[in-house]
């Protein structure tokens, strides 16, 4: 099973700055990460695909960039809305694997 | 606009079955596959497995092997999860995540099916 490790496990930044989120995969997963954002009581949503694609109707302010086994989350000039926690999973081979997940607070 | 709406909570023994349901609409039911995940109280999301409504094959992640059943009704539009043996491990929040049209990637997800079990 691919282990994926996310660091921080909770990120303080103020609205207005930009915040780097870090994904690792424990053997090479290429390009075949997502990131999803959850907020509280609700499903988790689709951010980026195949590293570096947004998702529909994510604004520009979410960039996603690695391969092989190191992938981040670069959202810039953070919004109120943005607050919430992060989560990677590759989906390479069974069984498909999330990170623990990187809170991303106010601070 | 697609849909997946689940069922509602439930309140479960330990050692009973239960059966969730993920009501689909809004897109061709047979063109993509559903995956479920689930999310215990504070963790991250845990997949569990694939179903392809097409044909009805099936991939679970091992841990779940023989303790949940994946189905699909095409009359329906509706995918099933059933969940055996339950034990206190298994309160989690239960999710179908569709899969992305030409990829793994899991699009849309249906708002989540809180199981809770407790004696």
């Amino acid at each position: 099973e691919i282990v994926m490790t996310q660091s921080p496990a909770t990120l303080s930044v103020s609205p207005g700055e930009s915040a780097t989120l870090s994904c690792r995969a424990s053997q090479s997963i290429n390009t075949n990460v997502a990131w999803y954002q959850q907020k509280p009581g609700q499903a988790p949503s689709l951010i980026i695909y195949g590293a570096s694609s947004r998702a529909s109707g994510i604004p520009a302010r979410f960039s996603g960039s690695g391969s092989g086994t190191e992938f981040s989350l670069t959202i810039s000039s953070l919004q109120s809305e943005d607050f919430a926690v992060y989560y990677c999973l590759q989906v390479i081979t069974w069984p498909y694997t999330f990170g623990q997940g990187t809170k991303l607070e106010i601070k | 606009q697609v849909q997946l709406v689940q069922s509602g909570a439930e309140v479960k023994k330990p050692g009973a079955p239960v059966k969730i349901s993920c009501k689909t609409s809004g897109y061709t039911f047979t063109r993509h596959y559903m995956n479920w995940v689930r999310q215990a109280p504070g963790q991250g999301p845990e997949w569990m497995g694939v179903i392809d409504p097409s044909g009805g094959r099936t991939k679970y992640a091992q841990k779940f092997q023989g303790s949940i059943t994946m189905t699909s009704d095409s009359s329906t539009s509706t995918f099933y999860l059933e969940l055996s043996g339950l034990s206190a491990e298994d309160t989690a929040i239960y999710f179908c995540a569709r899969r992305k049209d030409g990829s793994n990637y899991f699009d849309y997800w249906g708002q989540g099916t809180l199981v809770t079990v407790s004696s």
